[in-house]
């Protein structure tokens, strides 16, 4: 089992639309995860961290954490022509050194 | 504020040759951590350091060592090169190693010919 998966292929969304990522992840001891957003040719970029179960809102981003079902999702409301990114979940493990582990991360394409 | 800076931005390598890449934390930030992230693929860590001392150690050859200055600087060196060396090299820093969010540079792009 890998440590962080985000299985969806490329998500198309029409502009406005919200766009749903899931995530997945298997040490139980986790405690902190975060989604990170990158543009082609560039590096990621932190957008969010979630520490605890329910839902983390910050403008039109909002992430949600089930740690009973060891599950990470970020919804993008509104979604506009510049959201079209891949974007990373990852999680920091608690029996890995408390490394950041990624998932391959999920392109998400905006159609104007 | 400045971010984590890192160089240089690029780089071409041929098999054999040895590299060093460089990064700056963000001020006050005193862990860095490496990641190598390859097209398609997320980052893969390869090592965290905090206050001078290596703290992890990801899954990759003796050929990759790092370490980190007294002003939390730190380097990333890889010997003997090869061509699945080639890919995105990403420096991230944190106020401290465990929960705290990281933040990247812009990485240095290595090429193996």
């Amino acid at each position: 089992q890998k440590e962080v998966e985000q299985n969806s292929g490329p998500l198309s969304v029409p502009e406005g639309a919200i766009a749903s990522l899931n995530c997945t992840y298997s040490d139980r001891g986790s405690q902190s995860f975060f989604w990170y957003r990158q543009y082609s040719g560039k590096s990621p970029e932190l957008i969010m961290s979630i520490y605890s179960n329910g839902d983390k809102e910050d403008g039109r981003f909002t992430a949600q954490l089930n740690k009973a079902s060891q599950y990470v999702s970020l919804l993008i409301r509104d979604s506009q022509p510049s959201d079209s990114a891949t974007y990373l979940c990852a999680v920091n493990l608690y029996y890995g050194n408390n490394r950041l582990a990624f998932g391959k991360g999920n392109q998400v394409v905006v159609i104007p | 504020d400045a971010g984590v800076t890192q160089s240089p931005t690029h780089l071409i390598k041929t098999r054999g040759q040895h590299v060093t890449l460089r990064c700056s934390p963000i001020s006050g930030h005193k862990s860095v951590s490496w990641y190598q992230q390859v097209l398609g693929q997320g980052p893969q860590f390869i090592f965290q350091y905090y206050e001078k001392e290596e703290r992890g150690r990801g899954n990759f050859p003796d050929r990759f060592s790092a370490r980190q200055f007294p002003n939390y600087s730190s380097e990333l060196n890889v010997n003997a090169l090869l061509l699945g060396d080639s890919a995105l090299y990403l420096c991230a820093s944190s106020l401290e190693p465990g929960n705290q969010p990281q933040h990247f540079g812009d990485g240095t792009r290595l090429s193996i010919l």
